[in-house]
């Protein structure tokens, strides 16, 4: 079945600067890479999305990345506030899930 | 529209006794999912179903057992409960599942504690 490693399992950043977090997956069948967005004490939800026939997509500061010849891809934040603050979750197809990376923000 | 819910939002549990976490979608999706969220551990996938009638094992499903009777009701139930499956469980939805994949809604979880 589907594995999916995620990297860095925690991140932290100062306030205006980049992050980016990394998942690699092992089935080459999988044509959809979400990302998900978990606050403190609330539910994931999804941030942005990309499927395999698309290299990259952007939604305003936050844009995935997808190599699908090497089987991984990329989540970009740029311009980090304090609310970007929480933990992020990468999947390939549904599911299973990345194990998560906690990002935190100082300002 | 409710989207997805799940009850109870928290419950303590002795150990030994059983329990059915609900989880119900209005959305009409097809697939439905039963997670637990550890710390470190991430989301783990329990239980799936990927259309009303079929269901199939996850990454932990010992301990666990789910139906699925219709498209919009997805009951976890906890045969015999133990301390290790203290967790917070997440039930999730998608239009479609498979390796096609797509957005998964998640419910708003269920604290357990196992004593």
């Amino acid at each position: 079945g589907e594995n999916v490693e995620q990297h860095p399992s925690t991140l932290s950043v100062q306030e205006g600067d980049s992050a980016v977090i990394k998942c690699t997956y092992s089935d080459s069948a999988s044509n959809y890479f979400p990302w998900y967005k978990q606050e403190l004490g609330k539910r994931p939800q999804l941030i942005i999305d990309i499927r395999s026939n698309v290299g990259e997509k952007k939604d305003q500061r936050i844009a995935v990345t997808l190599n699908k010849t090497a089987k991984h891809f990329s989540l970009h934040i740029t311009e980090t506030q304090p609310e970007d603050s929480a933990v992020y979750f990468c999947a390939a197809s549904n599911p299973p899930f990345g194990k998560g990376t906690t990002l935190s923000v100082s300002s | 529209t409710a989207g997805i819910t799940q009850a109870p939002t928290s419950q303590i549990l002795a150990a030994g006794r059983s329990m059915t976490l609900r989880c119900t979608q209005d959305m009409r999706h097809n697939a439905m999912y039963w997670y637990r969220q550890d710390l470190g551990l991430g989301l783990r996938l329990i239980h799936y179903s990927n259309t009303a009638g079929t269901t199939g094992k996850g990454e932990v499903p010992d301990g666990y057992s789910v139906s699925r009777a219709n498209t919009d009701d997805f009951p976890l139930t906890l045969a015999s409960a133990v301390p290790s499956q203290t967790s917070v469980y997440f039930c999730a939805s998608s239009a479609e599942g498979g390796l096609g994949g797509d957005t998964q809604y998640f419910g708003p979880g269920t604290r357990l504690t196992v004593l």
